[in-house]
């Protein structure tokens, strides 16, 4: 079974912080990708990366980067925390066929 | 116009129930189509997965793509309490987006 991995389910931090979320995958995907997630609107795209190093800009980057350093880890980062990026983050991978999730960190910025 | 288009319900259905649960889409040049199932406070996990026009069971699931009118379906027979969750349905082009209906959320009342 795939196993994609996010170092936390709950984290609260203060405005201004700068935040990194992790998220490990295990089958060695090529792809894999950052969504945020809220009530009403579904899930959006943030960033993904289709190989090491490499990153794209999905619906909504601004305020967040992401890196990959390896092949196996991606992480997004949130330079300067707001209230308005309170939200459900879910991490997926994907070998070029439907993504797998890992179970997402509730994130909120106080 | 989104690109996958889905009811957010709230549907609520007597245990034994048949349910169907259903998406449009507006982009022809999907391929792949995907249901995924998100239990509260988890991510999101593939249900099924689908490739072009037609039909795919799986025990109780079945899951329907009628690319002549951009229509996409999953149909649950012998509804039980443990499928009380929110359904995504998803779109893929081959190429490094996915895209994501907001969700269905199902509650089978025993």
């Amino acid at each position: 079974d795939v196993k994609v991995t996010q170092s936390s389910r709950y984290l609260v931090k203060r405005t201004g912080e700068k935040v990194f979320l992790e998220c490990v995958q295990d089958m060695d995907h090529e792809n894999m990708f950052w969504y945020r997630q809220d009530p009403g609107l579904g899930l959006r795209l943030i960033y993904f990366s289709y190989d090491v190093k490499m990153k794209e800009k999905g619906d909504i980057p601004e305020g967040y980067s992401v890196s990959r350093e390896k092949k196996e880890r991606f992480s997004l980062i949130l330079e300067s925390a707001s209230t308005n990026q309170t939200s459900m983050y879910l991490c997926a991978s994907s070998p070029n066929q439907p993504q797998h999730f890992g179970d997402g960190t509730r994130l909120s910025i106080l | 116009q989104k690109e996958v288009e889905q009811d957010p319900g709230p549907l609520s259905v007597p245990e034994g129930a048949i349910v169907s649960l259903n998406c449009t889409y507006s982009n022809s040049a999907f391929q792949y189509f995907m249901w995924y199932r998100q239990y509260s406070r988890k991510g999101p996990e593939l249900l099924m997965y689908t490739y072009s026009s037609g039909n795919k069971e799986d025990g109780r699931f079945t899951a329907q793509v009628d690319k002549s009118s951009k229509y996409i379906s999953l149909f649950i027979r012998d509804s039980q309490p443990s499928d009380s969750a929110t359904y995504l349905c998803a779109a893929w082009d081959t190429g490094n987006q996915f895209y994501f209906g907001t969700g269905t959320s199902l509650t089978v009342i025993p």
